[in-house]
């Protein structure tokens, strides 16, 4: 089945900076990847996805980015802000019956004031 | 328009018991997805429905089932919880059962077995 592996498990950076977070997946089918973010006692809260004939897209100060010759995928949160703090998770899925997504194991960003 | 709606928000049960989680998916959505979610770790798949229908299962035991009414809420069933059990049980609607819509999550149940 689908693997996904995300790095960094941790992300500390000062506000304003950039952040950056990074996903490979395992299986070539793969055509959709969306990313969520997590804040402490809620649910995931999808916040920008792309789909494999899209190489970039960009929503704001959020923007992905997808390799598919790599099969990598990454998340881009510029001019960072105290409330970006939170667990963000990349997922991976194939077309079939079921979309089943298959999550990464979560970055835990920290924006410092 | 209301989001994913979970009930109840927390549940506490022992080894043995049976529990069953309720799910309203958003307005207009037809699928509805189940996932466990323990503590540090991304959310598991368990159970896809769409128009009543179980559409996938992921690699958990028979003691858990699920059913999708026709107004598209949906139940997931536990029996003979175990402590392992214990976790956020997350469920996420989107328009369609296939294709690359966005599935939207709601805030899930928290269980805990003691």
């Amino acid at each position: 089945g689908e693997n996904v592996e995300q790095h960094p498990s941790t992300l500390s950076v000062q506000e304003g900076d950039s952040a950056v977070i990074k996903c490979t997946y395992s299986d070539s089918a793969s055509n959709y990847f969306p990313w969520y973010k997590q804040e402490l006692g809620k649910g995931p809260q999808l916040i920008i996805d792309i789909r494999s004939n899209v190489g970039e897209k960009k929503d704001q100060r959020i923007a992905v980015t997808l390799n598919k010759t790599a099969k990598h995928f990454s998340l881009h949160i510029t001019e960072t802000q105290p409330e970006d703090s939170a667990v963000y998770f990349c997922a991976a899925s194939k077309p079939g019956s079921a979309r089943q997504l298959t999550f990464g194991s979560g970055t835990q960003l920290t924006v410092l004031p | 328009d209301a989001g994913v709606t979970q009930s109840p928000t927390h549940l506490i049960k022992t080894r043995g018991q049976q529990v069953t989680l309720r799910c309203s998916p958003i307005s207009g959505h037809k699928s509805v997805s189940w996932y466990q979610q323990v503590l540090g770790q991304g959310p598991q798949f368990i159970f896809q429905y769409y128009e009543k229908e179980e559409r996938g299962r992921g690699n958990f035991p028979d003691r858990f089932s699920a059913r999708q009414f026709p107004n598209y809420s949906s139940e997931l069933n536990v029996n003979a919880l175990l402590l392992g059990d214990s976790a956020l049980y997350l469920c996420a609607s989107s328009s369609q059962g296939g294709g690359n819509q966005p599935q939207h999550f709601g805030d899930g149940t928290r269980l805990s077995i003691l």
